[in-house]
């Protein structure tokens, strides 16, 4: 059983086009980070959410963090052939030191 | 500077072969892990160390063995390769032992096994 269910798994869309990728688990988790991998390379940190409800944007990125803690989302406002990646999101649980991760969504974006 | 650096990048070898992956962080971090990444590209835990202190060992086959001989350097040796082994192998660190702390990955090593 998948901790973290992404969806969609795959999402390709034109230049200048919004997305939103969600992230969710029926577990309750501290805090929740997301990653973006790009070919031959080690995932990078993006965000770290902790409070339920909490927003946080990084440019055109919005990552949402549920009230209940049980759920993520990333929106991409104009998307750009650069926001092409696997972005992964990570869920720590209260007392485990062990981060999960999702299945990943694979973004490509058209120029 | 490289922060977490894995060698090497490509491993080809065959079943029944022992082979080792080296992992160096710069970043002074105190907690180093090993990933795998299988063809689907679903990342799973391995093994974490805390200043060279076995944390956590997933349900890997004692055919791994991991090897911290300090704080700045995780190694990983598997023994008798077989073709599930096949995947990519990535080493991460964080600052501290727990689960807000962000991870830092390296660039993978990419295990064949034929």
């Amino acid at each position: 059983t998948q901790l973290l269910e992404q969806s969609p798994q795959f999402l390709s869309i034109q230049e200048g086009e919004n997305l939103t990728v969600y992230c969710n688990s029926s577990s309750v988790f501290s805090s929740l980070q997301w990653y973006r991998q790009e070919p031959g390379e080690g995932p990078v940190l993006l965000v770290t959410v902790v409070t339920g409800g909490e927003v946080k944007k990084l440019k055109r990125l919005t990552f949402q963090f549920g009230d209940a803690r049980k759920d993520s989302s990333l929106h991409i406002t104009a998307a750009q052939p650069g926001d092409t990646g696997l972005y992964l999101c990570a869920g720590a649980q209260g007392g485990s030191e062990k981060l999960v991760f999702g299945k990943g969504t694979k973004l490509t974006v058209n120029p | 500077d490289t922060a977490v650096s894995q060698t090497p990048k490509y491993l080809v070898t065959q079943m029944g072969n022992d082979k080792s992956i080296k992992c160096e962080q710069n970043l002074g971090h105190d907690t180093m892990y090993w990933y795998k990444q299988d063809s689907k590209k679903f990342l799973k835990i391995m093994f974490s160390y805390n200043n060279k202190e076995l944390i956590i060992n997933e349900t890997v086959p004692n055919r791994f063995s991991p090897k911290s001989p300090d704080k700045a350097h995780l190694n990983l040796h598997i023994n008798s390769l077989e073709l599930g082994d096949s995947a990519v192998y990535f080493c991460a660190s964080s600052s501290q032992d727990g689960f807000n702390s962000p991870l830092h990955f390296g660039n993978g090593t990419r295990l064949t096994v034929t």
